[in-house]
């Protein structure tokens, strides 16, 4: 398996430009999570779901963001729109089972907002 | 929620010595505890995990130790190599939620 598969790898984009961001879950993981990481805070938990269901998206920061599960192989993290302080990189991480299992990370996507 | 606290934040050594990781959690029910290493600029990879139902775990140079009652679960590199420096996370799972992830501690290793 290719693993998970983030797109794109870096984003470079002016405040107030919408932004987003893809994530492909490794075939038959029902959960895909999508993080943020920063040194300030470490990794935040931004939301997550099962079966392309959305669980909790308590960790959104706000409006600005959301994110949709179309179907079992696709996600997206958009910002609407973006600022400085977006500027992180953004991990998508998919997992068979919930908890109890391991979690697989993408590669990442650094995002740059000037 | 799980509250996860880990220490050191950072941590220094020199190559062939051991280095320990310590982690705390809050909730008593949570029963599953992996280990991430992340190099610089690279994703968190998975390097050992260890359940509830077991006190240690080895892997080569990597040992997990957990203790239920004061709930607290360590990481143990022995012999360290260059290549072991990086950040590595604890993280900790009680069932009700997600993951929740230590703030992360940066090793060191010098030749």
């Amino acid at each position: 398996d290719a693993g998970v598969i983030q797109s794109p790898r870096h984003e470079v984009t002016e405040m107030g430009q919408e932004v987003t961001l893809r994530c492909k879950p490794i075939s038959g993981h029902d959960y895909l999570f999508w993080y943020r990481q920063t040194m300030m805070r470490g990794l935040e938990l931004l939301i997550y779901f099962n079966n392309n269901v959305p669980i909790d998206d308590s960790g959104m920061p706000e409006d600005r963001f959301s994110a949709k599960m179309p179907n079992a192989s696709f996600s997206t993290l958009k910002i609407q729109p973006s600022e400085p302080r977006d500027s992180a990189v953004y991990f998508c991480a998919s997992s068979l089972g919930q908890g109890g299992s391991p979690l697989h990370f993408g590669n990442g996507t650094r995002l740059t907002v000037t | 929620g799980e509250n996860v606290e880990q220490h050191p934040s950072t941590l220094s050594v020199q190559e062939g010595d051991s280095a320990v990781i310590k982690c705390t959690y809050s909730d008593s029910a949570s029963n599953y505890f992996p280990w991430y290493k992340q190099e610089l600029g690279k994703r968190p990879q998975l390097i050992i995990d260890i359940r509830s139902n077991v006190g240690e775990k080895k892997d080569q140079r990597i040992a997990v130790t957990l203790n239920k009652t004061a709930k607290h679960f360590s990481l143990h590199i022995t012999e360290t190599q260059p290549e072991d420096s990086a950040v590595y996370f604890c993280a900790a799972f009680s069932g009700y939620s997600t993951l929740t992830f230590g703030k992360g501690t940066m090793l060191l290793v010098s030749p």
